[in-house]
């Protein structure tokens, strides 16, 4: 099993491009996340998802749109990059059991760099 | 408002020696704790949880502790290795909302030969 995979893992784009980043999950997973990690500010959360066709907002959403149309992918799509979102985007998957002790399985991030 | 906070940035411990990474938390509603590790270009990994109703949890050379009334966690590593260089994020589930997981901004564990 492949995990948690994100597309691409790497990314240059000019002020003002748009792109889409993809997560895919082959573990039946519920629950999907995008958190971006910044130098000394940890996982911030920027949007989640608890099932195919729901979406909602993390602690720093601005700028970013999420999609779930399928239970399996989770995207998040950057309308007008800005230079404050560069950094590194990790996605992670959690099965849903109404207990909070299920770990959030992550992928190994996109490093994304905004000029 | 940081909820979860581990306030040292960075900690070097000598190999062999017991590495101890501490979590402090404000919300009295977190019903569980979880640790993770982090790789550098590498995803978070997860390592050990603890419920809010226990005080001790182990899994092999790890032990996370739990004092709920100082609001306190803390990550024991015994014996420390090279490979347990790495960033330990904590973090917490809301009871009743456990779609959300709220991380701390993580302790750099260097482990020096």
């Amino acid at each position: 099993n492949a995990g948690v995979t994100q597309t691409p893992k790497f990314r240059v784009l000019k002020t003002g491009q748009s792109m889409t980043l993809l997560c895919a999950q082959d573990m039946n997973h519920e629950y999907m996340y995008w958190y971006r990690q910044d130098p000394g500010m940890g996982l911030r959360l920027i949007h989640y998802s608890v099932g195919e066709g729901t979406t909602a907002k993390g602690e720093v959403p601005d700028g970013y749109n999420v999609s779930r149309l399928k239970k399996q992918n989770f995207l998040l799509g950057l309308e007008s990059a800005a230079p404050s979102q560069t950094s590194v985007y990790f996605c992670a998957s959690r099965l849903f059991s109404g207990r909070g002790n299920q770990p959030q399985h992550f992928g190994d991030g996109t490093r994304l760099s905004i000029l | 408002d940081q909820q979860v906070k581990q306030n040292s940035p960075s900690l070097s411990v000598q190999e062999g020696r017991i590495s101890i990474l501490n979590c402090d938390y404000t919300n009295s509603m977190f019903d569980y704790f979880l640790w993770y590790k982090k790789y550098p270009a590498e995803g978070p990994t997860f390592l050990i949880s603890i419920s809010s109703i226990k005080d001790k949890n182990e899994d092999g050379r790890f032990t996370v502790f739990l004092n709920k009334s100082a609001k306190h966690l803390s990550l024991h590593i015994v014996p420390s290795q090279p490979g347990d260089s790495a960033v330990y994020f904590c973090a917490a589930s809301l009871k009743n909302r456990d779609d959300k997981i709220i991380f701390g901004k993580g302790t750099r564990l260097h482990i020096l030969p």
